[in-house]
């Protein structure tokens, strides 16, 4: 089967940098995926890392470590529009399977 | 595009009664998932489809989940009859790729069993 695990929180400043981490069980890994949700809304996309490395898209970056099972979501110079949910997802044997989500909540 | 297009967007019914919730894809699209999603469980796959076929329906919960999609541009996901713990936002999303590693969500619909 596949799990994931990420934090259920994380609170953050304006302007300031911050990660969230997941990490996964999969059988059969392709790639491990990023979505945001905010409040009432549907999840987009955000990021896709097949292979190992970083990803910078803008504000937002996102790095995979294949042999850790691991990743995380770096944002930075944060905005209060980026308080929302974000999940990771892993695609395996079997379509998305999705994280429980970290509700990010930006502070002034 | 218009995206991915759901309705209704808030469904408020009775124990018993026979719910439909209905899903057009992207067009062009031809994966189409159903994801049921609550505070509890998160995000969870219940059946998805390639090219109008379903491929992956053990995620359906029970016999009283049912879902088509009888052409490319439409799906519903049906519940008969209906009980208070399918209350949850139902999502439909559709991607191009196999992986669905990018995948395209519609607004959701709101289900309230009372």
């Amino acid at each position: 089967g596949q799990s994931l695990e990420q934090p259920s929180e994380v609170t953050a400043v304006e302007g300031a940098i911050v990660q969230i981490n997941c990490t996964y069980q999969t059988s059969g890994f392709y790639g491990l995926s990023w979505y945001q949700q905010h409040d009432g809304g549907a999840p987009t996309f955000l990021s896709y890392n097949a292979l190992d490395g970083l990803e910078e898209t803008g504000r937002f970056s996102s790095f995979l470590s294949r042999s850790d099972s691991y990743g995380y979501l770096l944002l930075q110079e944060l905005q209060m529009k980026d308080s929302a949910s974000y999940f990771c997802a892993v695609k395996g044997n079997t379509p998305l399977v999705f994280g429980k989500g970290t509700r990010l909540s930006v502070i002034a | 595009d218009a995206g991915v297009i759901q309705s209704p967007r808030h469904e408020v019914t009775e124990m018993g009664q026979e719910v439909t919730l209905r899903c057009k894809p992207i067009s062009g699209h031809d994966y189409l998932f159903w994801y049921r999603q609550t505070m509890m469980r998160g995000l969870e796959l219940l059946i998805y489809f390639n090219n109008n076929v379903p491929i992956d329906d053990s995620g359906m919960p029970e016999d009283r989940f049912s879902a088509k999609m009888p052409n490319a541009s439409f799906s519903t996901l049906k519940i008969q009859p209906s009980e208070p713990r399918d209350s949850a936002v139902y999502f439909c999303a559709s991607s191009s790729d196999r992986g669905g590693e990018k995948l395209f969500f519609g607004s959701g619909t709101q289900l309230s069993v009372l």
